[in-house]
């Protein structure tokens, strides 16, 4: 068990759909970190956040948003959602920055019909 | 643009050899680099990391070789168990923002 809780361990929606993914880090981490993993692919880092506030961004599109809330749990919205967002959802935190080794959650697989 | 290449999507070894993971890279600013192991429907764990000033790390069964003049690094387990049967991503930390950058990753498959 990493400590990173992530929920719902399964969504399954329609095209157009908004869904919520929740992240809640290890104790005493201050980053969060979410990915994205489609089918057969790496993981795609889409965005960071560090003590409440956006560290990085990477591959995020602009219907995706994230925030991370004081209690450092995390939430990642996908709107208008497209077949092509399916996919397993990762969320990761570490103690620090992104040079630190990060501890995964389970993921939460999103499908799209 | 894949800056860290697992040209391998799988690779099958016999139980009791050793397996070896690649990984190329193409950007000489990595300063460290981390190898995770993916079991399905699991998030991905940590295993073992090396810094660009070193060009060995070992840990039990686990080593990991960098050679930074060939931009390449390999993962060896040796002997290889049933229960390293998972997939392996490689990825590399970029100093400048310290953004991580995965590979693709290899799905190793243990045979008994």
């Amino acid at each position: 068990d990493s400590g990173v809780t992530q929920t719902p361990k399964h969504l399954i929606t329609a095209t157009g759909q908004r869904v919520t993914l929740r992240c809640s880090p290890r104790s005493g981490d201050l980053s969060v970190y979410w990915y994205q993993q489609s089918l057969d692919q790496g993981l795609q880092f889409l965005i960071q956040y560090y003590n409440g506030e956006e560290r990085a961004k990477g591959n995020i599109l602009e219907r995706f948003s994230a925030q991370q809330f004081p209690d450092l749990h995390s939430e990642l919205n996908l709107s208008s959602l497209e077949l092509g967002d399916s996919a397993l959802y990762f969320c990761a935190s570490s103690p620090r920055t992104m040079g630190d080794i990060q501890y995964f959650g389970a993921g939460t697989r999103l499908s799209v019909l | 643009d894949q800056q860290v290449k697992q040209n391998s999507p799988s690779l099958s070894v016999q139980e009791g050899r050793i397996s070896i993971l690649n990984c190329d890279y193409t950007n000489s600013m990595f300063d460290y680099f981390l190898w995770y192991k993916k079991y399905p429907a699991e998030g991905p764990t940590f295993l073992i990391s090396i810094s660009s000033i070193k060009d060995k790390n070992e840990d039990g069964r686990f080593t990991v070789f960098l050679n930074k003049s060939a931009k390449h690094l390999s993962l060896h387990i040796v002997p290889s168990q049933p229960g390293d049967s998972a997939v392996y991503f490689c990825a590399a930390i970029l100093a400048s923002n310290y953004q991580l950058i995965w590979g693709a990753g290899t799905k190793l498959i243990i045979k008994p």
